[in-house]
């Protein structure tokens, strides 16, 4: 049971660098997001999908652009990338027909743009 | 807007209890969660409690909701070293199964 997968683990760009961050789950959840994980900020929404060919931006999206081809991958991009984007970001999936709803993370991509 | 507010800190001894507050904005909120967050990984589902509850107990974790005041806690018995984490409250304030908005997170210590 692979659950929400992300690659790469750790990452380190310069400044103004493009790449993408991957998300893939078997679980056949609609739903998917991207956090982003700053010391003393806990996590804020980046962009979520409920489902395929649907997105929406949450919380702190500037700089990230997602797409969702297919109900398995959710991949988070960086056009350019900024120091202000160096965290730790969590791929999240979830479906609306769970009991309880419960959200599956990945275990996270640690990014330093320098 | 959407805000979920958790204290930062909190340190107790071994054996003892812990309990955790949060509050939270949107009392459309289907679903309050607690996830729990080791060092270096990524957040797992502790407990959650369905919103026309106004408890839930879970071995030895016990979950209060008190929906008037937007207050959510919990309450960890018998706390272990290895209990030593980080706690996130999270809610629902779209439709059930969407995207979660996250407190700070409030960072447990446990002394032996």
């Amino acid at each position: 049971n692979a659950g929400v997968t992300q690659t790469p683990k750790f990452q380190v760009l310069k400044t103004g660098q493009s790449m993408t961050l991957q998300c893939a789950q078997d679980m056949n959840h609609e739903y998917m997001s991207w956090y982003r994980q700053d010391p003393g900020m806990g996590l804020r929404l980046i962009h979520y999908s409920v489902g395929a060919g649907i997105t929406d931006q949450g919380e702190v999206p500037n700089g990230y652009n997602v797409s969702r081809s297919t109900t398995e991958d959710f991949p988070l991009r960086l056009l350019s990338a900024a120091p202000s984007q160096t965290s730790v970001y969590f791929c999240a999936s979830s479906s609306p027909r769970g009991v309880n709803t419960e959200a599956f993370f990945g275990q996270g991509t640690r990014l330093t743009v320098v | 807007g959407e805000d979920v507010e958790q204290s930062l800190f909190l340190s107790v001894r071994e054996g003892d209890s812990s309990v955790i507050n949060c509050t939270y904005t949107d009392s459309s909120s289907t679903y309050l969660y607690w996830y729990k967050q080791e060092p270096g990984a990524g957040l797992q589902l502790l407990t959650y409690i369905f919103s026309n509850m106004d408890m839930k107990q879970d071995q030895r974790l016990t979950v209060l909701l008190n929906k008037k005041d937007k207050h959510l806690s919990l309450r960890i018995a018998d706390t272990q070293t290895g209990d030593s984490a980080i706690y996130f409250c999270a809610e629902t304030p779209r439709q059930a199964g969407t995207a979660l908005i996250f407190g700070k997170g409030t960072t447990l210590s446990v002394s032996s």
